[in-house]
């Protein structure tokens, strides 16, 4: 069964602080990876789309990895801000890519 | 603004009513997503649309729901005969390219809340 588990579900951090969200899949067959972000109300926003055949991606302070062999993907936060408060989506594709499988989130809270 | 539009933001529907959602993707883009996210649950896929086309429909209902995407206007998703457990946020994306690029970024609209009383 193609599933999105990610870890934690929610996390508490200190501004300035930086923290890395975790996320394992099964989808199989595989064609790309994406980490968006969800504020509260609002639609996912895009952070970043990787191919089974990159390592990692930047978008300003997220930086994601992808390991395609254990199927583990990891999103990094560097010098976290209060607006990073939102909710953390792991998002694979099948292969045709017309279907994304959604992991349920983990929910971030950067406190002052 | 050039985002995804989703209207209306939310929209309260007694049982055995119908629901139109629609979604208006961003300028230039022909391929349009449709999808249901219920409280405390991932985004979950319903439909995907070109032009007047259906791609794939595989996570949609086979009952009650049916989405559009014409020639001209924006895209509708439609709910027949609503029940309660109908209630949810829909979100809609479009993308530019085709989606066995790999590396084309789903836009998404900010989503419809449905009420079902």
């Amino acid at each position: 069964k193609n599933q999105v588990e990610q870890s934690p579900q929610s996390l508490i951090i200190l501004e300035g602080k930086n923290c890395t969200l975790q996320c394992n899949y099964t989808v199989s067959p595989f064609s790309n990876l994406r980490w968006y972000k969800q504020d509260t109300g609002r639609g996912p926003v895009s952070l970043t789309i990787m191919t089974f055949s990159e390592n990692t991606k930047s978008n300003g302070r997220y930086t994601a990895t992808l390991d395609a062999d254990t199927k583990q993907s990891s999103l990094h936060i560097t010098a976290s801000q209060l607006s990073d408060s939102a909710s953390y989506i792991c998002v694979v594709s099948n292969q045709a890519g017309t279907a994304l499988i959604f992991g349920k989130g983990t929910t971030l809270s950067v406190s002052s | 603004n050039a985002g995804v539009m989703q209207n209306p933001r939310h929209l309260v529907r007694r049982r055995g009513q119908e629901a139109r959602l629609r979604c208006s993707p961003m300028k230039g883009h022909s391929h349009v997503y449709w999808y249901r996210q219920l409280p405390e649950e991932g985004l979950k896929f319903m439909v995907y649309l070109q032009k007047e086309n259906i791609i794939d429909e595989s996570g949609m209902p086979k009952e009650r729901f049916s989405a559009e995407f014409p020639k001209e206007g924006p895209s509708i998703l439609r709910i027949q005969q609503v029940v309660r457990g109908d209630s949810a946020a829909y979100f809609c994306a479009s993308s530019g390219g085709t989606p066995r690029s790999g590396n084309q970024p789903q836009h998404f609209g900010d989503g419809t809340r449905l009420s079902i009383l």
